[in-house]
């Protein structure tokens, strides 16, 4: 079993719609968490941290269930310029030597006009 | 966030030649990363680069193969050598953007994308 399990789409929505995504980690040492957004041939860049107590920035929600080992990304009123590659990213601190980012295989999103 | 560059961007190699990858940081940063992106696949973290030290490999990853620089604080080398085409991938320099806050993003680099021929 992957570590970090996505959805991997594609997931096809008109302008102006509602998509959610989902993730599941395996691992609950697992600290911080993080959706990241990959353009096509493009790095990873990040979207945003992901907190215990959900958190939004502007069209875009994310959660998490510890308990479940569950995070979640809504974005609403989708934008052509939202279509990407989301990737669902857990970090964990080692003791030996720092933290460790673990990515899911993402979820690609296409918005259609 | 830090600014990171990559050189070079891209480069199409022979299989058996060794090329390295150079990751400069705008800014003097703790932990800088390694990742590989094989075609149509997530990223896999390489290793660790370590300040002052040897750089700490993932599982399935090896020094002889992949060696790693880390002279200072605000530069990085990886090397990938005696190619072959499995190793035609995009390879990424990351930094921690940990700023003492509990929440250890990572920011990267645009990405040097290889091909062995």
């Amino acid at each position: 079993r992957k570590e970090v399990e996505q959805d991997p789409g594609p997931f096809n929505v008109p302008e102006g719609a509602t998509v959610a995504f989902n993730c599941t980690y395996s691992n609950s040492a697992s600290q911080s968490f993080f959706w990241y957004r990959q353009d096509c041939r493009k790095e990873p860049k990040l979207l945003m941290s992901v907190y215990s107590s959900g958190n939004e920035d502007g069209r875009f929600t994310a959660q998490l269930n510890r308990a479940s080992q569950y995070i979640s990304l809504l974005i609403r009123d989708s934008k052509l310029s939202d279509s990407a590659t989301y990737l669902c990213v857990v970090n964990r601190l080692l003791m030996e030597y720092g933290n460790k980012l673990v990515f899911g295989a993402g979820t690609i999103l296409r918005v259609k006009s | 966030s830090a600014v990171i560059s990559q050189k070079p961007s891209r480069d199409i190699c022979q299989r058996g030649t060794s090329l390295t990858i150079q990751c400069q940081v705008d800014s003097q940063v703790t932990m800088m990363f390694w990742y590989r992106q094989q075609p149509g696949q997530s990223l896999t973290l390489i290793a660790t680069a370590n300040q002052g030290s040897e750089a700490t490999y993932e599982s399935g990853f090896v020094i002889d193969k992949f060696p790693i620089s880390r002279p200072n604080l605000t530069f990085s080398t990886l090397t990938v050598s005696n190619m072959s085409p499995e190793d035609s991938s995009i390879y990424l320099c990351s930094v921690d953007g940990m700023t003492g806050a509990t929440y250890n993003e990572q920011f990267f680099g645009p990405g040097t994308r290889l091909t062995v021929l």
